[in-house]
Order: structure tokens, then sequence, then C-alpha cells
């Protein structure tokens, strides 16, 4: 069963708008929460996080932001490039609350494609 | 910075054969992880390590087992290699912290 999910598997937004990926989670034990790129044949590589104490964690254009009670984050993307079409995954731990030794479990990814 | 190589970026293997991946990472970090990626499957964990000679199973360890002799390398072993064992394999580290970090990946190919 999931615990993380990703449900849209693609999107496909114009250079220079705004991206907004989501992810929600089922596990109320959850207190980390990161982003993930991908780009084909290569290793998934960390783009930000956020703890649960918070509700919005920003870097540059990369905003990341959490709604416990729905149990839901989104990443937003502002301005959107070429350069960020991939995959982006979503990823939880409980790592504060004697999660399995950092494990995080990951959404399935969605396709993010910028177009000029 | 952290690097996390992993022996090989492309292998091709025959059904039967057993197959040797391996990770290495020069961060000094307690735990590895080993995951593969299927198109629309995501990132699913195959087994994990916190230590040395330690081992977890993930999610999916069926067909699949490790070794952590030193706590720089992480190796997986396929047994029996099976075509649908055909699949990208990521190997992973990670501290204290929440963050993991990944290799380059291995893409498998198992005819």
């Amino acid at each position: 069963d999931q615990q993380v999910k990703q449900n849209s598997p693609s999107l496909s937004v114009q250079e220079g708008r705004i991206s907004i990926l989501n992810c929600d989670y089922t596990n109320s034990m959850f207190d980390y929460f990161l982003w993930y790129k991908k780009y084909p044949a290569e290793g998934p590589t960390f783009l930000i996080s956020i703890s649960s104490i918070k509700d919005k964690n920003e870097d540059g254009r990369f905003t990341v932001f959490l709604n416990k009670s729905a149990k839901h984050l989104s990443l937003h993307i502002v301005p959107s490039q070429p350069g960020d079409s991939a995959v982006y995954f979503c990823a939880a731990s409980a790592f504060n609350r004697g999660s399995t030794l950092g494990r995080l479990y990951f959404g399935r990814g969605t396709q993010l494609t910028v177009w000029p | 910075d952290v690097k996390v190589t992993q022996s090989s970026r492309y292998l091709v293997k025959r059904t039967g054969e057993k197959v040797f991946l391996e990770c290495v990472q020069d961060m000094d970090h307690e735990n590895m992880f080993w995951y593969r990626q299927d198109p629309g499957l995501g990132l699913r964990l195959i087994y994990f390590s916190y230590d040395v000679k330690m081992k977890e199973k993930g999610d999916i360890p069926e067909g699949y087992s490790v070794s952590r002799e030193k706590k720089e390398r992480f190796s997986l072993i396929l047994e029996s290699a099976s075509t649908n064992q055909t699949s990208m394999y990521l190997c992973a580290t990670g501290g204290q912290g929440e963050t993991q970090y990944f290799g380059p990946g291995t893409r498998l190919l198992v005819l």
C-alpha cells in the first residue's frame, strides 16, 4: 500500500509560468518531506525539503508547501525553465518518530515537461 | 560533496547469471540503500543497511541479496538473474539526517 502518492504522472507547462507538483501521504507519523529531481540515465538529486514544524520552505525558484491537516504537500517552481524538465519524486520519512533508520518512502514520480 | 559511485553504468547479462552491483560512498555514512526504478512504479526499496554486516529487507527483496563488509561499500547481488529484473538500479547513502544521496545508477538488461 503506497504511503506517498503522486497522482499526476505528468505535467506540461510553458516556460516562464508556474509549475505545481502535488503529493499526498497517508502516514500521520511522517514528519519530514523531500523532493528529488531526476534526469534520464542519472540518479535522483535532492532539491528541497520541509520539516513538519513548518508549512513553507523556499529556495530560489523552488517553494514547498505543507498542509498537515490535509496530508498534502506541493512543490512550486516559478518561473519554470526548460532545464526543469525531469521526473520529480516526493519522499517522506518519520525520522523523529522512530522511523526505520532513515528510510524514505517515495511516490511514483511526476514527469514535468517545460516547453518554450 | 557527497560522492556515491556505482560499479557500472550499463550492464547486459543472460538469464540465470549471478550479477554483482557495487556501490561505494566516500562520506562515512552509516546508512546505505538499494532501489530499483521502473517506469510508472517510482523508486522501490530492495534492501538497506545501517551498519557493517547489517541488512534489512525493503519492499521487494525477493531474488536479491546484499553484502556490506565495509562501511563504504554496499553490494547488491542477483543470485540468478531473470528478465523481470531488467531495470535501473540506484544506490543511495545517508547519515544521521533524512537526506539520501544517490549514485548515477546502473541500467541492467537481462536477456
